[in-house]
């Protein structure tokens, strides 16, 4: 069965700062790929998505992904990390070759921002 | 355009009570998903319905779990008799076209507490 993994429950960041959230899914073919975003009081929102084609993907406020095949990564980046950034992250994960639409979610990271 | 929508935001019951979440899509979407996320864990796949169609309920937990979209439009769902296992929260999606490649928007969900 497939799986996300995200490393980092927690992680604390200056603004300003450049932001990296981890994220590998195990699936035995190229899944589609997902980075949500849950700001306080807020429902999931979608940062952006890996389909297929280039593998560097740009998202909303800033921020960007990159799919990597051998390591089976999916990692989220933003170059300067903004108060308003602070949130939970989810990497999810859908499947190619099942035709079913259910995504398995990552546990998520919560990030915070320090002034 | 309306985003999904879920009623009520938070619920508190008793054990052994009944509870009915309802969810509205974005209007023309005739996919609607239900999920939950349990005690801080990753986010669950609960049901997928195509229109008024149960497409995949593999992940529905047990019996006491009723969801309905009658008419294809809004969705239900209802637990009954409600567990303190079942607190969570449970967030409703949905999606336009019978394709792979759609994108899953999601509304802020539920909070429910069964004490």
């Amino acid at each position: 069965a497939q799986s996300v993994t995200q490393p980092d429950i927690h992680i604390t960041v200056s603004e300003g700062a450049s932001l990296e959230l981890r994220c590998n899914y195990s699936y035995g073919a190229t899944p589609y790929l997902f980075w949500y975003v849950q700001s306080p009081g807020q429902g999931l929102q979608l940062l952006l998505k890996y389909f297929s084609g280039d593998t560097l993907v740009q998202g909303i406020k800033g921020f960007e992904a990159e799919f990597k095949r051998s390591q089976s990564s999916f990692n989220l980046r933003k170059p300067s990390v903004h108060w308003s950034d602070a949130a939970e992250y989810f990497c999810a994960v859908g499947l190619m070759d099942t035709g079913r639409r259910a995504l398995t979610f990552g546990s998520g990271t919560r990030l915070q921002v320090q002034p | 355009e309306a985003g999904v929508t879920q009623f009520p935001s938070h619920s508190v019951i008793e054990k052994g009570q009944t509870v009915t979440l309802r969810c509205d899509p974005i209007s023309g979407h005739d996919n609607l998903y239900w999920y939950r996320r349990v005690m801080g864990k990753e986010i669950k796949f609960l049901l997928h319905f195509v229109k008024e169609s149960k497409q995949d309920e593999s992940g529905m937990p047990n019996n006491r779990f009723l969801a309905e979209r009658t008419g294809g439009t809004y969705s239900t769902l209802k637990v009954q008799p409600a567990e303190l296992e079942d607190s969570g929260v449970y967030f409703c999606a949905s999606s336009q076209d019978q394709v792979l490649q759609e994108t899953q928007y999601f509304g802020p969900g539920t909070r429910l507490l069964v004490l």
